[in-house]
């Protein structure tokens, strides 16, 4: 079975500090893409990063990186000077099969004053 | 502005009703899906369509429909063969049916009475 798995099932982190959420799965693809996204308590998913298969260089939007490790098949997220909005569910995501989009269980962030 | 809007944001159904939950973008998408998420899990897929007037199964589609008579338009209905319909529901879409960043919409919470 073709599969995402996010081991963590809640995280806390203190304000301003670092943070990684890892994320697994298992596929027979050679090209794929990698999502992370985000979902506040508006329940809104939001993209935070995205990450080509085929790009050996780690993708970084702002204070979101990733540690993509093509062999291992892990796609961790690495948030840095957490912010207190940075709080929500964290799903990591990936298109195993065709066009569909395959989400991981999730990853409750919460970050302290 | 461009985005996806989902109606209505909260939606009861009675026992043996059908319901239709509507899902509109104006990205000019050619690709939309629906999703559903229980408490504290993911996402899974019911159903998406590529192109007007086509559309797929995706993991959980018994007890679903869906209808794509135009590009910017794709609704929902959960029918009365769903038996455990409570659930949210989030419609998103993408440029096109590959691999491209699907983006989502603010979503639809469904109880049954």
């Amino acid at each position: 079975a073709q599969t995402v798995t996010q081991s963590q099932p809640e995280m806390s982190v203190q304000e301003a500090e670092t943070v990684t959420l890892s994320c697994t799965y298992d596929t027979s693809e050679n090209n794929y893409y990698l999502f992370w996204y985000k979902q506040p308590p508006s329940r809104q998913m939001i993209l935070v990063i995205r990450q080509e298969a085929y790009k050996q260089q780690n993708a970084t939007e702002n204070r979101f990186s990733v540690n993509f490790q093509k062999a291992a098949k892990s796609f961790s997220l690495k948030i840095s000077d957490s912010q207190l909005g940075d709080t929500a569910m964290y799903f990591c995501a990936t298109h195993l099969s065709g066009n569909m989009l395959t989400f991981g269980g999730g990853t409750r962030l919460m970050v302290k004053p | 502005d461009g985005g996806i809007t989902q109606s209505p944001k909260y939606l009861f159904r009675k026992e043996g009703q059908n319901v239709t939950l509507s899902c509109e973008q104006n990205l000019n998408h050619d690709a939309m899906y629906w999703y559903r998420q229980d408490p504290g899990q993911g996402l899974r897929l019911i159903y998406y369509s590529q192109i007007v007037n086509d559309f797929q199964k995706g993991d959980i589609a018994e007890g679903y429909s869906v209808s794509r008579e135009k590009k910017e338009s794709f609704p929902l209905t959960v029918t009365s063969a769903q038996k455990n319909p409570t659930a949210f529901y989030l419609c998103a879409s993408s440029p096109r049916g590959d691999e491209e960043t699907q983006y989502f919409g603010p979503g639809t919470r469904l109880l049954v009475l």
